[in-house]
């Protein structure tokens, strides 16, 4: 499969805990994207990621959330201290250059539930 | 704060019905409008895209239509089938730089046989 992959899709955790999200982006790709989706809502920007650097955080929340996307692996969000208004799809996006086209592929999503 | 409203939350049509769904930005500085389709349990799929010097395009049985002075864009689904029943979000790319898109609310679409 040559999607961008999330895992994993759903994870459930109790406040106070730390979750961690994954993304493969596309084969090729070198630029992710994280978004959040709360129910019935349509998705917000969290953060913008090329490989070693973060471009743009201004979606993310000030603390607890953090991203990174290293030299090899996937890129990872991090929720330290999770409190019930995490619960939310949070999504991955990747796209092969970093301008233009605002083509966009996403994953299906890694479903977080807090306890 | 830049935004991108959509309009209906949600729409039911019967089969062969040709469901419109509507969106409007409030900041000039966007280049490219997306729409994306997403069922539920799934990312979203891009389905179709214009930029703002085009009117409308097509797309199969998928049509956007875009009016810069208004800065409004609307989706058309004609023969509208079962299948197409989803959840349907515009988009929105800011100007030059990266692909970040600003989305709207999505509108639930259902299609009765």
């Amino acid at each position: 499969n040559a999607g961008v992959m999330q895992n994993p899709r759903h994870l459930v955790r109790r406040r106070g805990q730390e979750a961690r999200l994954r993304c493969s982006p596309m084969k090729g790709h070198s630029h992710v994207y994280w978004y959040r989706q709360l129910p019935e809502e349509g998705l917000k920007f969290m953060v913008y990621l090329q490989k070693e650097n973060i471009i743009d955080e201004s979606g993310m929340p000030k603390e607890r959330f953090s991203a990174e996307f290293p030299k090899e692996g996937p890129s990872i969000l991090r929720i330290q201290q999770v409190v019930r208004g995490d619960s939310a799809a949070y999504f991955c996006a990747s796209s092969l250059s970093g301008s233009g086209t605002g083509e966009l592929f996403f994953g299906e999503g890694s479903r977080l539930t807090v306890l | 704060q830049q935004q991108v409203k959509q309009s209906p939350q949600s729409l039911i049509v019967q089969k062969g019905g040709i469901p419109i769904i509507n969106c409007a930005y409030e900041n000039t500085a966007f280049d490219y409008f997306p729409w994306y389709q997403q069922f539920p349990g799934k990312g979203p799929a891009l389905l179709i895209a214009i930029r703002p010097d085009v009117s409308e395009k097509k797309e199969g049985r998928f049509t956007i239509s875009f009016n810069k002075s208004a800065k409004q864009f609307s989706l058309h689904i004609m023969d509208s089938q079962p299948g197409d029943s989803a959840t349907y979000f515009c988009a929105a790319k800011i100007t030059g730089g990266y692909n970040k898109l600003i989305f709207g609310a999505g509108t639930r679409l259902a299609v009765h046989p």
